[in-house]
């Protein structure tokens, strides 16, 4: 069964502390795996798209990777507005499937 | 701009009483989409659309009907054999083929759905 797993499920961050979400998926024949910011109350905001193992992309503060087996969304030298709930998700076949998110708080 | 718009942002539905949720896009994308997300699961596929006059369930197509008639507009109707119908309802488009970006889905800004 294709699944898509995130962890943590929440991860409390001061400014400036650097640290990473992690996105693990089994799927059969993954097309390509996505990252979304989701804010409260609204829909999701996509970042990046990865396609092949090894690929790697960036903007602003954050930098999105990914293995056979999982990606990572790094965020370096967090702000408060970078607080938001972070969605990954794989494309296997026609539809996308949604991991659980992770949110995180960036205090000042 | 170019974009995705639902309507209405709110929405209170009666017991039994069928609801139709808007959704349209000018961003000229072939495939259309909708989701449902409940509080601490991830979002989850109702029906999609990859081209007008056809349409496809997802994962939790029961109690919901959509159409496709425009290629900007994809509205979802939620019936009243829907048994847990409050929800975040989230509409997304993707083009199908070509480009950086294909496949991506871009989303919304979703309807909440309440049953008094």
């Amino acid at each position: 069964e294709d699944q898509v797993t995130q962890s943590p499920e929440a991860l409390r961050l001061q400014e400036g502390e650097s640290s990473s979400l992690n996105c693990s998926y089994t799927v059969s024949g993954l097309r390509g795996l996505f990252w979304y910011r989701q804010d409260p109350g609204k829909g999701p905001e996509f970042l990046f798209t990865l396609y092949s193992a090894g690929e790697e992309k960036e903007k602003e503060r954050l930098k999105a990777t990914l293995t056979k087996k999982e990606s990572f969304l790094h965020i370096t030298a967090p702000k408060p507005e970078d607080s938001a709930t972070y969605l990954c998700a794989v494309l296997a076949g026609t539809a996308l499937i949604f991991g659980k998110g992770t949110t995180l708080s960036v205090s000042s | 701009d170019g974009g995705i718009t639902q309507s209405p942002k709110y929405l209170f539905r009666k017991e039994g009483q069928n609801v139709t949720l808007s959704c349209e896009q000018n961003l000229n994308h072939d495939a259309m989409y909708w989701y449902r997300q409940d509080p601490g699961q991830g979002l989850r596929l109702i029906y999609y659309s990859q081209i007008v006059n056809d349409f496809q369930k997802g994962d939790i197509a029961e109690g919901y009907s959509v159409s496709r008639e425009k290629k900007e507009s994809f509205p979802l109707t939620v019936t009243s054999a829907q048994k847990n119908p409050t929800a975040f309802y989230l509409c997304a488009s993707s083009i199908v083929i070509g480009g950086a970006n294909r496949d991506t889905q871009y989303f919304g800004p979703g309807t909440r759905l309440t049953v008094l």
